[in-house]
């Protein structure tokens, strides 16, 4: 069964401070993962995605680590801010797969 | 440049009635997809079409759930004799090219009383 395994379910970090989330993938057919934010009432909006022919991306205070071998990819959000507080999904697409296939999502708190 | 619409954005139904989401996907973009999403998880593909056409169904249950994708209009999910399990949010995301990148829309939130 696909599956991506995101941790950790919660994180409550400083402003000012590093937000890491992580995911893990089985499926090595996987070739495109994005990361979604989720404000409550709202629908999930695209963050920043990345191939697996890259090991980092970075746009503004958001990066996506990838590590092809480990079959595992991170979003880190640099000088985090209270307003980063969200649900942050990760998720995986490829392999004839039509859909999305999401993580359980991580609830982040910046604290002022 | 408007986004993913969907309406309505809250919808209640009793057990046995029938409810109906309607999405419009960004312009230009011809895939749409549907979602669910059950409270502290993460989304679920249903369903992927094209316009008339369904090209992936493999997330819908078997009975009750069907889309469709008109040539005119927007996509619509239906759900037939709703039960209290049916309650979430369902999600529209559409997408320019079919391959990766997917927008979403704000949702319809179904309550099954």
């Amino acid at each position: 069964q696909q599956q991506v395994k995101q941790s950790p379910q919660s994180l409550i970090v400083q402003k000012g401070g590093i937000s890491i989330i992580n995911c893990a993938y089985e499926n090595t057919a996987f070739d495109y993962f994005p990361w979604y934010q989720q404000f409550p009432g709202k629908g999930p909006a695209l963050l920043i995605a990345i191939r697996p022919d890259v090991s980092e991306k970075k746009e503004g205070r958001f990066t996506i680590s990838f590590n092809k071998s480990a079959k595992q990819f991170s979003l880190h959000i640099m000088d985090s801010q209270p307003g980063d507080s969200a649900t942050y999904f990760c998720a995986a697409i490829g392999g004839g797969a039509d859909g999305l296939t999401f993580g359980k999502g991580t609830h982040l708190i910046i604290q002022p | 440049n408007a986004g993913v619409m969907q309406n309505p954005r809250h919808l209640v139904r009793r057990r046995g009635q029938e409810a109906r989401l309607r999405c419009s996907p960004m312009k230009g973009h011809s895939h749409v997809y549907w979602y669910r999403q059950l409270p502290e998880e993460g989304l679920k593909f249903m369903v992927y079409l094209q316009k008339e056409n369904i090209i992936d169904e493999s997330g819908m249950p078997k009975e009750r759930f069907s889309a469709e994708f008109p040539k005119e209009g927007p996509s619509i999910l239906r759900i037939q004799q709703v039960v209290r399990g049916d309650s979430a949010a369902y999600f529209c995301a559409s997408s320019p090219l079919g391959q990766g990148e997917q927008f979403f829309g704000p949702g319809t939130r179904l309550t099954v009383l």
